[in-house]
C-alpha cells in the first residue's frame, strides 16, 4: 500500500530546542492529521488539518496543510522530556477513503 | 468515559494456533478498523467496518478474519494461515467511514512462540 515520506526518521535533541518534521506525498491529499504515540501505547490525535494552507496550533505544536496539497509540516516549540515519543503523519488523498500513514519521526529529548 | 478498549495487552500463542483480539468502544462511532505495527513502518490497514454486519478488507487481510455483529465491538482473529503474525496491533474507530479523524486504543502485541 502506498505510504507517505516523513523525515526526518528520528531526532535527538535537547530540551528547551524547537523541533520541525515534514511529511510529503506523491499525490494531492485533501485531509493530512498528526499523531503522537508512546512506546508500547496507540497513536494520539495531535492536530488535524483540511484546508491548503491552513495552519493550526495545539498548546506548543503548530502544524500546517502545505498550499502543493502534497505537503505537511509539525512544529513543536520549547521541547520538554515528555515529548518523547514518535509522530505520525496521515492523511486521505485521491480517490481512496483509506487513511495513509507516514513511517513515523522518533523524537528524543535530553533533559 | 468514552474511549476504545483493546484486550488482552499482551498475547502469546504457540504457531498453529487462532488467536481472537478485542476491541471495543464507546464513542457510538459507526467505522471501525484493524491496523497491524510493525517496527519502523507506518501502520498498515488489515479490515475496516463502516457499518454493523459489514466489513471490507484492507491491504493486508491475508491469514486475518473480523465480524461486526454489534457497533461496538470489531473483534479480530489471527489465523494459523497468518505467516508472520507477531506484531503490534491497533484498533481504531471514526465517528462514520470516509474522510474522517481516527481514534485509537491502546494496542495488543502479540508474540508468536
Amino acid at each position: 500500500g502506498q505510504q507517505l515520506n516523513q523525515s526526518p526518521q528520528s531526532m535527538f535533541i535537547q530540551e528547551g530546542e524547537d523541533v520541525s518534521m515534514n511529511c510529503t506525498s506523491s499525490s494531492i491529499f485533501n485531509t493530512w492529521l498528526w499523531y503522537k504515540q508512546d512506546p508500547g501505547e496507540g497513536p494520539v490525535l495531535l492536530i488535524a488539518l483540511y484546508k491548503a494552507g491552513e495552519l493550526t496550533s495545539n498548546g506548543r505544536l503548530t502544524a500546517q496543510f502545505g498550499i502543493t496539497r502534497k505537503d505537511s509540516f509539525l512544529n513543536i516549540s520549547a521541547s520538554i522530556p515528555s515529548d518523547v515519543g514518535i509522530y505520525f503523519c496521515a492523511g486521505y488523498g485521491g480517490a481512496t477513503n483509506k487513511l495513509i500513514f507516514g513511517t513515523g519521526t522518533l523524537l528524543a529529548v535530553q533533559p | 468515559d468514552g474511549g476504545i478498549t483493546q484486550s488482552p495487552k499482551y498475547l502469546f500463542r504457540k504457531e498453529g494456533q487462532n488467536v481472537t483480539l478485542s476491541c471495543e468502544q464507546n464513542l457510538n462511532h459507526d467505522a471501525m478498523y484493524w491496523y497491524r505495527q510493525d517496527p519502523g513502518q507506518g501502520l498498515r490497514l488489515i479490515y475496516y467496518s463502516q457499518i454493523v454486519n459489514d466489513f471490507q478488507k484492507g491491504d493486508i487481510a491475508e491469514g486475518y478474519s473480523v465480524s461486526r455483529e454489534k457497533k461496538e465491538s470489531f473483534p479480530l482473529t489471527v489465523t494459523s494461515a497468518q505467516k508472520n503474525p507477531t506484531a503490534f496491533y491497533l484498533c481504531a474507530s471514526s465517528i462514520a467511514g470516509g474522510r474522517n479523524e481516527q481514534f485509537f486504543g491502546p494496542g495488543t502485541r502479540l508474540t508468536v512462540l
